[in-house]
């Protein structure tokens, strides 16, 4: 069985700072790992994920997650945030022995991000 | 181009009166998923349909069904709400390959409905 531990609840960060948002894993299996973005009253929408090759995974936006095999953890970098950044970021896991599919997701709590100016 | 729809965004129904949540997708996706995510809690996986087969979470309460008459579109049944079963329903979509750690296979999900029971 797998689990997701996401330490921060809340993460207040001002304008322009940068953010570091913390998850830990435990699987007795190898899995995927995702950070997913939700916005107020919305689905969650893909930021970025790790299949495999380079631990240092980027996202669009400037967000960036390095898989840590050693410390089971996949934390959410930003250098600089801004305003448009608030919301609720859940990290996810999923077995690598599901098939092929990356939908059977075991979410963290999630970590509410509020960027203030 | 919303690619995975799910109709209404907000849901009202009464206290043991059987609702239904509708998704519909445009992606071609063989694998569909509901989940639920109350409040200020992680989304939980109900179940899902790998094409026409159905996998249900072994602690899914039986009050949950659902039925995908067709690729495109799956349907949550809640039949008897109670209070305690209000959520937002996440309904995701997926390609399953029979290789793993293939991209592209990633999870794609609605904007959810939100079910008040009253």
């Amino acid at each position: 069985a797998q689990s997701v531990t996401q330490l921060d609840s809340q993460v207040p960060v001002f304008e322009e700072a940068p953010v570091e948002l913390r998850c830990n894993y435990s699987s007795s299996v190898s899995v995927y790992l995702f950070w997913y973005v939700q916005y107020p009253n919305q689905g969650l929408q893909l930021l970025l994920k790790y299949l495999s090759g380079s631990t240092l995974v980027e996202s669009i936006n400037g967000f960036e997650a390095e898989f840590n095999k050693s410390q089971t953890s996949f934390h959410l970098r930003k250098p600089s945030v801004h305003i448009s950044d608030t919301a609720e970021y859940f990290c996810a896991v999923s077995d690598q022995n599901y098939g092929g599919s990356q939908g059977n997701l075991i979410f963290g709590k999630g970590t509410k991000l509020s960027v203030k100016p | 181009d919303a690619m995975v729809i799910q109709n209404p965004r907000y849901q009202v129904t009464q206290f043991g009166k059987p609702v239904t949540l509708s998704c519909s997708q445009t992606l071609n996706h063989n694998v569909m998923y509901w989940y639920q995510q109350k409040s200020s809690q992680a989304p939980k996986l109900l179940f899902h349909y790998y094409d026409k087969d159905f996998n249900n979470e072994a602690d899914t309460p039986d009050n949950f069904q659902s039925r995908r008459p067709n690729t495109s579109f799956c349907f949550l049944d809640i039949r008897s709400p109670g209070l305690g079963d209000a959520a937002m329903y996440l309904c995701a979509t997926s390609r399953e390959t029979v290789t793993t750690g293939q991209d592209n296979t990633e999870a794609f999900f609605g904007q959810g409905t939100r079910l008040t029971v009253v």
